[in-house]
């Protein structure tokens, strides 16, 4: 069955640093999202992505936060200068369609991110 | 902009024992529901969804939810929990109306089925 993969599963970092976080979404998937879960609290929807570009994105996706898809499968978020907050698991999803039954979105395992 | 509220932080049940958890949500249009489940060191399933049509939703392994238009409710319910069922179980919404919506989530609810 096809999923959603993110790599690394762990990824620990310095404030101030740059991080990428890779997503390789399913194959004929068109829609693509990021979410994030801090420690203790709800998963909360960051950005999603549609035919390279931006389709909508939360007041937590500022300036620090940029995503892409660099290539045919990988899909990326990057943050420009991480912050102790930002220390939480990130999740990649996708979806074929945007709407009606097929708007179902295949999260990937996650990558714990911790900035020290 | 939507909320969606779990009652139920953490529920303990013995096995064979029936469920029903809660989960209510805000939003001024057209919805499309879903629970998601995430079992111990695995990443979220989508367990059930509601889109449209029959408000009353079956899902994988046993699972249902009713969504009640008038009480903005869509609570998960299953009969007969079983232990495997031990996980953390998430209700979610996005709007209806097209566009690469972001879901937005409860708190999640962890469910302890003991032996």
């Amino acid at each position: 069955e096809p999923e959603v993969t993110q790599t690394p599963s762990h990824q620990v970092t310095q404030m101030g640093q740059e991080v990428i976080l890779r997503c390789v979404p399913i194959s004929n998937h068109l829609y693509f999202y990021w979410y994030r879960q801090i420690l203790g609290q709800k998963v909360e929807f960051l950005v999603s992505f549609y035919n390279n570009e931006i389709s909508e994105k939360s007041e937590i996706f500022d300036d620090q936060f940029s995503v892409e898809r660099p290539d045919g499968s990988n899909f990326t978020l990057k943050i420009r200068s991480t912050k102790l907050e930002d220390s939480a698991m990130y999740f990649c999803a996708s979806s074929e369609a945007a709407g009606g039954y097929y708007n179902e979105q295949f999260f990937g395992p996650g990558t714990r991110l911790t900035v020290l | 902009a939507q909320s969606v509220s779990q009652h139920n932080h953490h529920v303990i049940l013995s096995e064979a024992a029936s469920l029903e958890l809660g989960c209510n949500y805000s939003y001024g249009g057209t919805v499309n529901l879903f629970w998601y489940v995430q079992y111990p060191g695995q990443h979220l399933q989508l367990l059930l969804k509601y889109f449209s049509g029959d408000p009353l939703v079956k899902g994988i392994k046993g699972f249902e939810a009713e969504f009640i238009k008038s009480k903005f409710s869509f609570n998960l319910r299953k009969p007969s929990v079983q232990w495997s069922d031990t996980a953390e179980y998430f209700c979610a919404v996005n709007a209806a109306a097209g566009g690469a919506d972001g879901l937005t989530f409860g708190k999640g609810t962890h469910l302890i089925i003991q032996p």
